[in-house]
């Protein structure tokens, strides 16, 4: 069954507001890894958070890897319509190698 | 970088025969994994390589799917007696040890 969770399935916002999707396994992981895909693309790398408590910026973009280490979050500000596309976290089971998916937050942006 | 690149980038099929994709991955890259991608889902795991080991097989893979990776660099996918629940996006990704995926453009699976 899935083991990463990912909330919501959908969002849509107006341009300027802000955006965040949750991620959340019912195992603790080794690492967090967050990609992007754009419509008719390949999932993108953005970021890996390794430690418990972790946040990393990248811009507009903060990521928070969960002090159990079951949980994550990406918050963008301030959308912009370059950010429209799908949010996927994937996570490493700790004691496994294989890199586990959510299902994506799909993010669209009203102009 | 060259990237990840994959062959063909689509194919369609008729119900019952085989289809086989090829996956380069990145020179440099020890790590290849495919995965297969549906509209709405995230990518769900197949299978993985590290060299030419193949270290992990997804239990929902069924007898009709078989990876290789003969010399450590390129891969290869085949689905036997295809079925129309196979069509799917099909994604190759290549890493280095610890490092993040880098995936290819994939392969789009029809069957008839």
């Amino acid at each position: 069954g899935q083991q990463v969770m990912q909330i919501p399935q959908y969002q849509h916002v107006q341009e300027g507001e802000d955006f965040t999707t949750y991620c959340n396994s019912s195992t603790t992981l080794s690492n967090i890894q967050w990609y992007k895909q754009r419509p008719g693309g390949h999932p993108v790398f953005l970021i890996q958070l390794v430690k418990s408590g972790e946040v990393k910026k990248q811009k507009r973009l903060t990521f928070q890897f969960g002090e159990a280490k079951k949980n994550s979050s990406l918050h963008i500000t301030a959308t912009q319509t370059t950010d429209v596309g799908t949010y996927f976290c994937a996570g490493i089971i700790q004691g496994a190698q294989k890199l586990v998916f959510g299902q994506g937050t799909r993010l669209t942006i009203n102009p | 970088d060259t990237g990840v690149s994959q062959d063909p980038r689509h194919k369609i099929t008729k119900r019952g025969q085989n289809v086989t994709f090829r996956c380069d991955p990145i020179s440099e890259h020890n790590r290849l994994y495919w995965y297969r991608q549906t509209l709405g889902q995230g990518p769900e795991f197949l299978t993985y390589f590290q060299n030419e080991a193949q270290l992990e097989k997804s239990r929902l893979l069924s007898d009709r799917f078989s990876a290789e990776r003969p010399k450590g660099s390129f891969s290869t996918l085949e689905i036997q007696r295809t079925e129309q629940g196979d069509s799917a996006m099909y994604l190759c990704a290549s890493s280095a040890q610890e490092s993040p995926l880098h995936f290819g453009n994939g392969t789009r699976l029809t069957v008839t």
